[in-house]
């Protein structure tokens, strides 16, 4: 059974850093591209980024370029998110996603629980 | 970057309804499109991918379908347990994108 248990989430101050991470488990964890996916407090789902399966190649939303870093480390099984210099507008409910297919990219078959990112002074 | 805009952003319907949700998506592709249903406090539920193909275990009441910049999402006949709020999510290209929402509410 596939499972993604994610931790990190918080309040900070804006310009503080934070980092989350996904742990994962009942799949070939380095075969799969994984996602980082938020909902700030009553909107939709905005799509953050990505890493392929080797960790390689990442991709960004231009509102958090430069600012979060998206990494893995398959020897774990863990999906990080560091995120720096944090703004109000990244206030969300940051969730870890699994893509449905073995490659690059695509659509997200299994999600976590979801962890609260507040950023207020 | 291609844009997705859902429409309605809210439908109220009652339990037997048919219900169709629309995506449309600014920029032309082919298939690369997934829909998702998400309950409050809960994470995002996967119900259809390649356009049309029904996930494994979602009822075979939900089904896709899509030409272009028109992408749709239909409930045959919906169910108690159907009220919540879909999204599309277009995966043809990064930035990969989701629409905005349309919450099925009771009527």
């Amino acid at each position: 059974e596939v499972q993604l248990l994610q931790s990190g989430g918080g309040l900070v101050r804006p310009g503080e850093s934070l980092r989350l991470a996904c742990a994962a488990s009942g799949f070939t964890f380095s075969t799969y591209a994984m996602n980082w996916v938020r909902q700030p407090p009553g909107k939709g789902l905005q799509w953050v980024s990505s890493i392929i399966g080797s960790g390689a190649t990442t991709y960004y939303a231009d509102s958090v370029k430069g600012r979060f870093t998206i990494s893995r480390d398959n020897s774990k099984n863990i999906l990080y998110l560091q995120m720096n210099n944090l703004r109000a507008d990244d206030t969300a409910l940051y969730y870890c996603a699994k893509v449905g297919v073995v490659g690059e990219g695509g659509f997200f078959d299994h999600w976590g629980q979801g962890v609260r990112v507040t950023v207020s002074s | 970057d291609i844009q997705m805009t859902q429409s309605p952003s809210t439908l109220s319907a009652s339990v037997g309804d048919r219900v169709t949700i629309t995506c449309r998506a600014s920029q032309s592709f082919s298939r690369w499109l997934a829909w998702y249903q998400q309950k409050p406090g809960k994470a995002p539920k996967l119900l259809i991918y390649l356009e049309s193909t029904l996930e494994s275990g979602v009822p075979s009441r939900f089904s896709g379908s899509g030409s272009g910049t028109e992408f749709t999402l239909t409930i045959s006949s919906l169910q108690p347990d159907d009220f919540a709020t879909y999204y599309c999510q277009q995966y043809h290209s990064y930035p990969l994108s989701f629409g905005g929402g349309t919450k099925v509410e009771i009527k």
